[in-house]
């Protein structure tokens, strides 16, 4: 079936830049997702990426594919306290069935 | 837009009892709903897709006797966890997506997180 990795754990100080990687196998994945989830409440959807395109900035985000590599990224720039949840990413070839990765929680560092 | 709730947000119940939880699009009708349980420092599993007017779809080694799913209008549907053990104890979400919106996402419920004694 579909797998989606992360690394479990990011810290960083406050100001720096956070990059947060997921992988995943499904070559069929037509879209990929970053959700952003804050202790004990739901997900909340940050960005999403169709499967043909690179790169997508949305403000403090920058959200890079390889699609070669079936490789995602997630970079938070000037990445403050209120920041520090855990991210998942999470890929689809549709809503139907969406697959979630393991999730990286992000401590930031005042 | 795109807002879906769930009530309640917390519950405790003594082992035995049924627990019923309410999802909601607010804004929207949605059609195709899903339930996710989490367990801590998990990601989410996907239970069961709700179907409005037609039997829930469960994902493998899902109980459907034990986890009820009734999907009775294009914004409510409701997941009943009968004769609720410890076991089951868990944070519960649910999500919807939004008919013809890009991204072909679902946007998701704040969760109700069960505690069963």
């Amino acid at each position: 079936g579909e797998d989606v990795e992360q690394s479990l754990f990011l810290s960083v100080r406050e100001g720096d830049s956070s990059v947060i990687n997921c992988t995943y196998t499904d070559s069929s994945s037509t879209y990929l997702y970053w959700y952003k989830q804050e202790p004990g409440a739901g997900l909340q959807l940050l960005t999403y990426i169709f499967s043909n395109m690179d790169m997508k900035q949305d403000q403090r985000l920058t959200v890079l594919l390889n699609k070669k590599d079936k490789h995602l990224s997630l970079r938070i720039a000037d990445t403050q306290t209120g920041d520090s949840a855990i991210y998942f990413c999470a890929e689809a070839a549709g809503y139907q069935k969406v697959t979630f990765g393991t999730g990286t929680k992000l401590q930031v560092i005042p | 837009g795109a807002v879906v709730s769930q009530h309640p947000s917390w519950v405790i119940c003594k082992s035995g009892t049924s627990v019923k939880i309410e999802c909601r699009s607010l804004d929207f009708q949605a059609t195709t709903m899903f339930w996710y349980r989490q367990f801590p420092k998990q990601s989410l599993m996907l239970m069961a897709t709700s179907n409005e007017g037609s039997k829930a779809t469960y994902e493998q080694g899902v109980e459907k006797d034990k986890f009820l799913i009734n999907h009775a209008s294009l914004t409510l549907s409701t997941l009943t966890v009968t004769s609720a053990h410890p076991e089951d104890s868990s944070f519960y979400i649910c999500s919807a997506h939004p008919p013809g919106l890009a991204g072909e996402t679902q946007y998701f419920g704040p969760g109700t997180r069960l505690l069963v004694l």
